[in-house]
């Protein structure tokens, strides 16, 4: 089946620093790409959506150039929190999709990244 | 775009079966109901997806209403490994992306 692979699982990173995550899809070509962002004890909450070769899509309170998303393959997308602060620790998940524009493609998810900014 | 409501937790006891609701009463002719679950700091795992059929597979069944304002996920025999959150998602419709919106889903807690 589908594999994403995300590193790092787990990162430590001093406050005012960046910090990256990638995202691989390892068995598929990811046409489609999107990033999550999940606090303790509550739901994903969608950050941006990437297509290969495109600019990110932000959704509405997501600041772009905060969080920079690329997309340069079809097999890997990055996630760079820049100037982390302690508010950005969460937990972020990637999810690729294969196809575009049918409702029957499938999302594969990453097995999430930690992020703790101190 | 439709929404989705969950209970926000179920209790079951290990063996039996789970049966989770959700309702989307809002739901479009073309947009699909996905289940998905996420296990305690794991990314989502993909269950089952239907559109109106009941649709059935090694993992769980999903039975959808005549009238699609809601379906039930089941889960046959549970297992401790099944205590998880699942969330019931009606794809959104729009643009090129067809994102997946995740609500606040079920907590479902398998009792041994």
């Amino acid at each position: 089946g589908a594999v994403v692979s995300q590193h790092p699982s787990r990162v430590i990173c001093k406050s005012g620093t960046s910090v990256k995550i990638e995202c691989r899809s390892l068995d598929f070509q990811a046409t489609t790409m999107f990033w999550y962002r999940q606090f303790p004890k509550k739901s994903l909450m969608l950050m941006a959506t990437s297509n290969e070769g495109s600019k990110a899509t932000y959704e509405q309170g997501v600041e772009k150039d905060k969080f920079l998303i690329n997309h340069a393959s079809l097999t890997l997308s990055t996630l760079t929190v820049t100037s982390a602060h302690p508010e950005d620790s969460s937990f972020y998940i990637c999810s690729a999709s294969a196809h575009r524009d049918t409702p029957q493609s499938g999302y594969t998810f990453g097995s999430g990244t930690r992020l703790t900014v101190v | 775009d439709a929404k989705t409501t969950q209970p926000p937790s179920m209790d079951c006891a290990e063996g039996r079966a789970a049966n989770l609701p959700c309702n989307h009463s809002t739901i479009s002719g073309n947009e699909y109901v996905y289940w998905y679950r996420q296990i305690h700091s794991q990314g989502p795992q993909y269950i089952i997806h239907g559109l109106k059929n009941n649709e059935t597979n090694e993992m769980a069944s999903l039975i959808i209403t005549e009238d699609r304002k809601s379906s039930t996920l089941i889960l046959p025999h549970a297992t401790l490994r099944d205590t998880a959150v699942y969330y019931c998602i009606v794809k959104k419709k729009g643009g090129a992306t067809n994102k997946l919106i995740f609500g606040t889903g079920t907590l479902l807690a398998v009792q041994p």
